[in-house]
């Protein structure tokens, strides 16, 4: 089976802008997490989709959104960028519930 | 909110030194798991603890789940350059609202 796959894996974007990164999970994994990585806070979890619901919240402001799709790819939006906002973003699916989490790549945002 | 703590925050240790990292959870956990990051790679599934008082090992690494399911570590016995990484435990609390925590992560450095 492929793996989670992340689109792109880079991106360089202004204070003010908005990003969208994609994600495709494995196939059959309906659950689709979203996690913020940073050297200074280690992995925060951003929330969870499940079957086009989101399910579960981290601590993020409203500028950050997703969504998921009915194929169980999921898109994460983040508005009004901000320079904190700088960090890799990963995304991982699992099967059902929040069982083992298999990671994607992950995408690079920058934010200038 | 649920916190997950891990001590410490890095480990150096001279090839064929054990290493072992802690992580303390403020609520009881449903399971923990433990993954690690390779540098420049992505967090990868090592294995999940659900039983009070766990034991479960993987060659070199020994992993352990506490009497009160609110504690954990991973013990790696005679450290090879291979371990270099990032350990990170994650935490599932239960009920409704469940939602899986990452600790911060110990970073792993083995001198040869």
């Amino acid at each position: 089976k492929a793996g989670v796959t992340q689109t792109p894996r880079y991106l360089i974007k202004t204070r003010g802008q908005q990003v969208t990164l994609s994600c495709s999970p494995i196939s059959g994994h309906r659950s689709v997490s979203w996690y913020q990585q940073t050297p200074g806070q280690g992995l925060q979890f951003l929330f969870e989709y499940f079957s086009e619901t989101q399910r579960n919240k981290g601590n993020f402001p409203g500028r950050f959104s997703g969504r998921q799709f009915s194929n169980s790819r999921s898109e994460m939006n983040v508005s009004t960028l901000e320079l904190g906002d700088s960090a890799l973003y990963l995304c991982a699916s699992s099967l059902g519930d929040i069982g083992t989490q298999y990671f994607g790549p992950g995408t690079r945002l920058t934010v200038l | 909110g649920q916190q997950v703590m891990q001590i410490p925050q890095y480990q150096h240790v001279q090839e064929g030194e054990d290493f072992t990292t802690y992580c303390n959870s403020s609520t009881t956990l449903s399971n923990i798991q433990w993954y690690k990051q390779r540098p420049g790679g992505h967090p990868v599934f090592l294995i999940q603890l659900v039983k009070s008082g766990e034991v479960k090992k993987q060659k070199r690494l020994t992993f352990q789940f506490g009497e009160a399911k609110k504690n954990s570590s991973l013990h790696i016995t005679a450290t090879q350059t291979t371990d270099v990484g990032t350990y990170f435990c994650a935490g599932l609390s239960g009920g409704s609202n469940y939602k899986l925590t990452f600790g911060k992560g110990t970073l792993l450095t083995v001198n040869p």
